[in-house]
């Protein structure tokens, strides 16, 4: 089936570790997003890539790190710099051609510090 | 101003209600528009597109009023299964990132 997988769905951290988040997607789009959740509220854009070996920084993308070496994945690493990271973190991606530019989205991933 | 808002909600209606949702933007560029259902826990997914000729989907009406800068979703005889969060979602062009609301959380009571 064609989509968005993100992995680990739920994760846990132990105050000052690196964790790595993966997100793959098979649909062929070009541009891939991650965004964080927090209880409540709306959906903020950490990075963005919309080609291969480029990224954007989005709007909270402090403490955070990603790379995009292939078109269809776009892992995000949560660093020890990042001081409030329980979240929930959304991959998603679009086709840029869309018209309107489309976004669809991962199942998401429940990272809990402890 | 924020650049997407939305009246947060809750809407607690019943069912078979008609129930109304407005969203405003600020850029006048902006160009396409959206909204998307998100489940508690779950990732938003597309709902519809918002055209400017208005358009509808079954139970569900989406209009685009460019000159004041917001857009509508009308959802008609409610249901149970619409109790779910409402995103407003802004494209402001030239492959920029979409712009998300926080979203208008609607409960459909029995």
């Amino acid at each position: 089936d064609g989509g968005i997988t993100q992995s680990p769905k739920y994760l846990f951290r132990k105050e000052g570790q690196n964790v790595t988040l993966s997100c793959e997607q098979n649909l062929n789009h070009d541009a891939m997003y991650w965004y964080r959740q927090d209880p409540g509220q709306g959906l903020r854009l950490i990075y963005y890539s919309q080609i291969v070996n480029d990224f954007q920084k989005g709007d909270i993308a402090e403490g955070y790190s990603v790379s995009r070496e292939k078109k269809e994945s776009f892992p995000l690493t949560v660093t020890s710099a990042q001081k409030n990271p329980t979240a929930f973190y959304l991959c998603a991606s679009s086709p840029l051609r869309d018209s309107g530019n489309t976004i669809y989205f991962g199942e998401g991933s429940w990272l809990t510090v402890v | 101003r924020k650049e997407v808002e939305q009246d947060p909600g809750p809407f607690n209606v019943p069912e078979g209600a008609t129930v109304a949702f407005n969203c405003t933007y600020s850029n006048s560029a902006s160009q396409s528009f959206f909204w998307y259902r998100q489940d508690c826990r779950k990732e938003p997914k597309l709902l519809m597109s918002v055209y400017s000729s208005g358009n509808e989907d079954g139970r569900f009406t989406a209009q685009l009023n460019r000159a004041s800068q917001y857009i509508s979703l009308l959802i008609r005889d409610s249901k149970l299964s619409d109790s779910a969060t409402y995103l407003c979602v802004v494209n402001r062009g030239g492959n920029t990132p979409l712009v998300f609301g926080k979203g208008t959380r609607l409960s459909v009571i029995a």
